[in-house]
């Protein structure tokens, strides 16, 4: 799978948008780009994903560049039940390997 | 909001014994996978499923590893003779389609190896 880069963490105050970027300048043209969330003790949970256009869905927007080098998941109004990690994840749309490769993510600090 | 269901959720087993965790995916969905994450790693892909047979595996899934779709809902993976380091988390997941729809994970079962 093509590498993503996140940054480390982020920290956001509750209430307010939040803007997690992501780099993946070794995108293919089939690679869609999916954004899921662990929270502390818990399984990864599917945010959103998308292929060119961008987003939206009842949890987040996903903005994709038009180079599609890089995306942005965007949280309209974080809560506190947000605080997770975030990670972004480029997978095919079939042949070849088919698991996630999940990397370090960024891990979202919200502040009351 | 349909769920993918794992049993049990904390297992204690000791070394060398074997194990079996269970997962019950998402009725329509086609593609079965199984991950793991060590305390404090990375979440790790195991090994994908689909058609009834393993279309994908990686290195941790040798030979003590095996998984099985024994009917129509159930989806297992099979640890032969569990080591130390078997301890973790596993999470079961499955999905529509590949790459081009969600992934829909459970909550986990907790493997601890004494």
């Amino acid at each position: 799978d093509a590498k993503t880069t996140q940054p480390n963490s982020m920290e956001s105050n509750e209430e307010e948008p939040v803007h997690l970027p992501c780099n993946h300048s070794t995108i293919s043209g089939t690679d869609y780009i999916h954004w899921y969330r662990q929270l502390p003790s818990q399984g990864p949970e599917y945010v959103i994903h998308g292929l060119t256009s961008n987003v939206n869905n009842r949890m987040a927007s996903l903005a994709i560049a038009e180079d599609r080098k890089s995306s942005t998941l965007i949280l309209h109004r974080a809560t506190l039940r947000d605080a997770a990690v975030y990670y972004c994840i480029l997978r095919g749309s079939g042949g070849g390997a088919d698991g996630l490769t999940f990397g370090k993510g960024t891990h979202l600090i919200i502040q009351p | 909001e349909p769920e993918v269901t794992q049993t049990p959720s904390h297992q204690v087993t000791q070394m060398g014994q074997e194990v079996i965790l269970r997962c019950v995916p998402i009725s329509n969905h086609l593609y079965f996978y199984w991950y793991r994450q060590i305390l404090g790693q990375k979440v790790e892909f195991l090994v994908s499923f689909y058609n009834n047979e393993i279309s994908e595996k990686s290195e941790i899934f040798d030979d003590q590893f095996s998984v099985e779709r024994p009917d129509g809902s159930n989806f297992t993976l099979k640890i032969r003779s569990t080591k130390l380091e078997d301890s973790a988390m596993y999470f079961c997941a499955s999905s529509v389609k590949q790459g081009s729809a969600g992934y829909t994970f459970g909550s986990g079962t907790r493997l601890t190896v004494v």
